[in-house]
């Protein structure tokens, strides 16, 4: 299985505030790679697929990028509906797997 | 417009079993896998594993090989997930989810408490 380790696990950032978040694989998953945000008692939305394609609606202050088993999230100017948990997620080889999440919280 | 909508909660019994339905709309339904994604509280996701939706293959996750079977009825566009010998580590928020490649629509979850 590809264990996908994501860091930090939480985060306190400021609206307005550039917000970055990292994704490693275990083994090289060739930009299968999703990003989603989970608000609480929702279910999951994704943001990014393909590593960098940015999903139909979401808000072009959400980027991703990377390559190889490094991949990264970034929110340039964080509004407050943004404060919520992030998952990436590797669909390069099943079983699909997650990574633990990274709730970002209001500083 | 894309929905996938699931049974209600259901409260179980340790070594009961539990079915969850998934009906889907908007879009040809043997186009999209379906996925299975639980959610303990306050934990992350897990998957539980995919059924092939054209052809009925199914892949589950080692964890949960013997106790999941995933079925899907087209002539409903309905996806079932049932999950057998329940124990208590099994309560969570229960997810299927479309997509070949990333998930890219989500049902609106099932709670599952599994307790005596």
């Amino acid at each position: 299985d590809i264990q996908m380790t994501q860091s930090p696990s939480s985060l306190s950032a400021s609206v307005r505030e550039r917000v970055t978040i990292t994704c490693r694989a275990s083994q090289v998953i060739s930009s299968s790679l999703a990003w989603y945000q989970q608000k609480p008692g929702k279910a999951p939305e994704l943001l990014v697929y393909a590593a960098s394609i940015l999903e139909s609606g979401v808000p072009p202050r959400f980027s991703g990028s990377g390559s190889g088993t490094d991949y990264t999230l970034t929110i340039d100017s964080l509004q407050p509906e943004d404060f919520a948990t992030y998952y990436c997620q590797q669909y390069y080889s099943t079983p699909l797997t997650f990574g633990q999440g990274t709730k970002v919280e209001f500083k | 417009q894309v929905h996938l909508v699931q049974s209600g909660a259901e409260v179980k019994k340790p070594g009961a079993s539990v079915t969850v339905s998934c009906k889907a709309s908007g879009y040809t339904f043997s186009v999209f896998y379906i996925h299975w994604v639980r959610q303990a509280p306050g934990q992350g996701l897990e998957w539980l594993g995919q059924i092939n939706t054209d052809t009925g293959g199914t892949k589950y996750a080692q964890k949960f090989q013997g106790r999941v079977t995933m079925t899907r009825d087209t002539s409903t566009s309905t996806a079932y997930m049932e999950l057998s010998r329940l124990r208590s580590d099994d309560t969570a928020v229960y997810y299927c989810a479309r997509g070949t490649g990333a998930i890219d629509y989500w049902g609106q979850g099932t709670l599952v408490p599994v307790s005596s």
